[in-house]
């Protein structure tokens, strides 16, 4: 079973809506969770951690469910600028290394 | 301002020469950096972990003789893919952990 589960879209979606991603994953110990954004053939830029208790950055929510071992991004009023693939990463704090997804692609069509 | 500096941003070689990527952190000593390689659509793949002082991790599937990596100093790390060859070219990112987990700016490898 893979750390970190992702669907992959592609998801198409007209300007204006609201569309949100989930990431699953595996060890139940993890601590940290982070959504990043990356452009096409750019590096992956950090989007926004996610706290227990749930984040919002203006369009953007962010929220954890430990119970079903989940996190979530909630994109309002989507932006053609929005579009970009998204990567759910998960630190489970042992060891070093950081466990991504595979990436969601978003497309806002205008 | 960038947090971790990685240089070249592209390279075009012949295929059987060696390139070096290099990978630096600014402003902040990085003990472990972390070297990625992606496909076109593809997602992130971790290749190895470099130890600052000791031998790399590499991953399943990752030869160490084909990408040598040496991490010197606790600023920078470099990765060097040995006789390249067409199916090398790729995405090459690396990155450092500071509370959070921040990218150089990829290195884009084409071999012909």
């Amino acid at each position: 079973r893979k750390e970190v589960e992702q669907d992959p879209g592609p998801f198409n979606v007209p300007e204006g809506a609201t569309v949100a991603f989930n990431c699953t994953y595996s060890n139940s110990a993890s601590q940290s969770f982070f959504w990043y954004r990356q452009d096409c053939r750019k590096e992956p830029k950090l989007l926004m951690s996610v706290y227990s208790s749930g984040n919002e950055d203006g369009r953007f929510t962010a929220q954890l469910n430990r119970a079903s071992q989940y996190i979530s991004l909630l994109i309002r009023d989507s932006k053609l600028s929005d579009s970009a693939t998204y990567l759910c990463v998960v630190f489970p704090n042992t060891g070093n290394q950081f466990y991504f997804g595979t990436g969601t692609s978003l497309t806002v069509i205008p | 301002g960038a947090v971790v500096s990685q240089h070249p941003s592209r390279v075009i070689c012949k295929s059987g020469t060696s390139v070096k990527i290099e990978c630096r952190s600014l402003d902040f000593q990085a003990t472990t950096m972390f070297w990625y390689r992606q496909f076109p659509k593809q997602s992130l793949m971790l290749m190895a972990t470099s130890n600052e002082g000791s031998k790399a991790t590499y991953e399943q599937g990752v030869e160490k003789d084909k990408f040598l990596i040496n991490h010197a100093s606790l600023t920078l790390s470099t990765l060097t893919v040995t006789s390249a060859h067409p199916e090398d070219s790729s995405f090459y990112i690396c990155s450092a952990n500071r509370e959070k987990l921040f990218f150089g700016s990829g290195t884009q490898l084409s071999v012909l």
